[in-house]
């Protein structure tokens, strides 16, 4: 298995909703990361988990909540999100923290109305 | 802060062509990654390159990083329409093991007319 499998594959949620994004990973990998791409442009990095910790929190606001449960799940909550918070929401993972390539999920393409 | 500079920023090739894409970074790559995404969709590895000189190739796709590790160029041989999509250059722009962050260029979309 060398997938990453995001879920859901879309999400519109409202302004005063709480949501959560799932990220899972059976490759055995202890990194993992969450991204997030607006439309035309590069993904940015939002945070790394590293052996389950989070290792790495890119200045994001504090209604995006990561958490890692395990070392084959990470999770991303929102909650009072902004219309400028739509995006494509990328999960990523690699064998270990600054080594070799990331494999990265398909994307849960977040629509905030 | 790391920055990385894509060009073309698009290219429409005639099938069968051959094509270059380059990546150029504002300080030296320690790891320079190049990715292909298609439209609203995640990103699929393609190379990793690391040392100064370094060529690898996968299929019709050749990945170079030069000897000062400062520019990458990524070329394809013999388009096809498979290989339309966004191509993007990620740089690790961490300190050492256990800071591993990418950063990646604008990217470059490639359409293929058959």
């Amino acid at each position: 298995d060398t997938e990453v499998t995001q879920t859901p594959k879309h999400l519109v949620m409202g302004m005063t909703n709480k949501k959560s994004l799932k990220c899972e990973q059976h490759m055995g990998h202890r990194a993992m990361y969450w991204y997030k791409q607006k439309a035309k442009k590069p993904p940015e990095l939002m945070f790394v988990y590293s052996y389950e910790k989070l290792s790495i929190n890119e200045s994001v606001p504090s209604r995006f909540s990561p958490e890692c449960p395990n070392s084959s799940l990470l999770n991303l909550h929102l909650h009072a999100l902004q219309p400028e918070d739509s995006a494509l929401y990328l999960c990523a993972s690699s064998p270990y923290p600054g080594q070799d390539e990331a494999f990265f999920g398909q994307g849960t393409r977040l629509t905030v109305v | 802060s790391q920055e990385l500079e894509q060009s073309p920023q698009s290219l429409i090739v005639q099938e069968g062509k051959n094509l270059t894409i380059n990546c150029t970074s504002s300080k030296t790559l320690y790891g320079l990654y190049w990715y292909k995404q298609k439209y609203g969709e995640g990103l699929i590895f393609l190379m990793m390159l690391q040392k100064g000189g370094e060529e690898k190739s996968h299929e019709k796709i050749t990945a170079k990083l030069d000897e000062k590790k400062q520019q990458s160029s990524l070329h394809i041989t013999a388009s096809q329409p498979s290989h339309a999509g966004i191509y993007l250059c990620g740089a690790d722009t961490g300190s050492g093991a256990g800071s591993y962050q990418l950063t990646f260029g604008k990217g470059t979309k490639l359409s293929v007319i058959p």
